[in-house]
């Protein structure tokens, strides 16, 4: 079976630029997640979608950044304009939602620096 | 608001248990999890524990949950080499339909040989 993909996996950019991250979940899967994870820490909830309706994006910083999950399947996120502490690993996360345990499976993820 | 707290390293002789530690706030957490992070390599899940379980044992991995400290551990018996990694500790809350996870900040588990 194959994995969550994602591209590109690295991303350098100025500040103030843009920048934008797809992620193609595994088939099948429902709900999608995109994560932030800042160097040392554990990975932040940033945006949950059920088929193509968002569930959670409490935690999204939204004068800047924008997701969007199209047909239910691919997803990007976009970042618009970047701030120097944008600078992290984005990772996107799939899975059924009808398992009790719900496993996440992860993408292997985009490490973005902001300069 | 929800909080995950593990401490950042454990460093451990091979062959010797390892024991990963982690405490969390919230108290509707459902289901708790254990993540690995390999250099290079995206999350994998290890195991997980329901919340009215105190304990789940998975070959070489012991999971314990105590539900009124709210803590939770991991035991990895016979510890290898190739169980050098980041662990990190995730609850999910079981508030309706949003169930993304919130993580530890992982535990670095360093092998000596």
């Amino acid at each position: 079976e194959a994995g969550v993909a994602q591209s590109p996996r690295y991303k350098i950019i100025e500040k103030r630029q843009s920048v934008a991250f797809w992620c193609n979940p595994i088939s099948g899967h429902a709900t999608l997640y995109w994560y932030q994870q800042i160097l040392g820490q554990g990975p932040k909830l940033l945006i949950q979608f059920q088929n193509n309706g968002v569930v959670d994006d409490s935690q999204l910083p939204k004068d800047r950044f924008s997701a969007e999950r199209l047909k239910g399947v691919d997803s990007t996120l976009k970042i618009q304009p970047a701030k120097l502490e944008d600078s992290a690993v984005y990772l996107c996360a799939s899975s059924f939602a009808t398992l009790s345990y719900n496993e996440q499976f992860f993408g292997p993820g985009t490490r973005l620096t902001v300069l | 608001g929800e909080d995950v707290e593990q401490s950042l390293f454990l460093s451990v002789r091979e062959g010797d248990s390892s024991v990963i530690n982690c405490t969390y706030t919230d108290s509707s957490s459902t289901y708790l999890y254990w993540y690995k992070q390999e250099p290079g390599a995206g999350l994998q899940l290890l195991t997980y524990i329901f919340s009215n379980m105190d304990m789940k044992q998975d070959q070489r991995l012991t999971v314990l949950l105590n539900k009124k400290d709210k803590h939770l551990s991991l035991r990895i018996a016979d510890t290898q080499t190739g169980d050098s990694a980041i662990y990190f500790c995730a609850e999910r809350d079981s508030g309706g339909g949003a169930d993304g996870l919130t993580f530890g900040k992982g535990t670095h588990l360093i092998i000596q040989p």
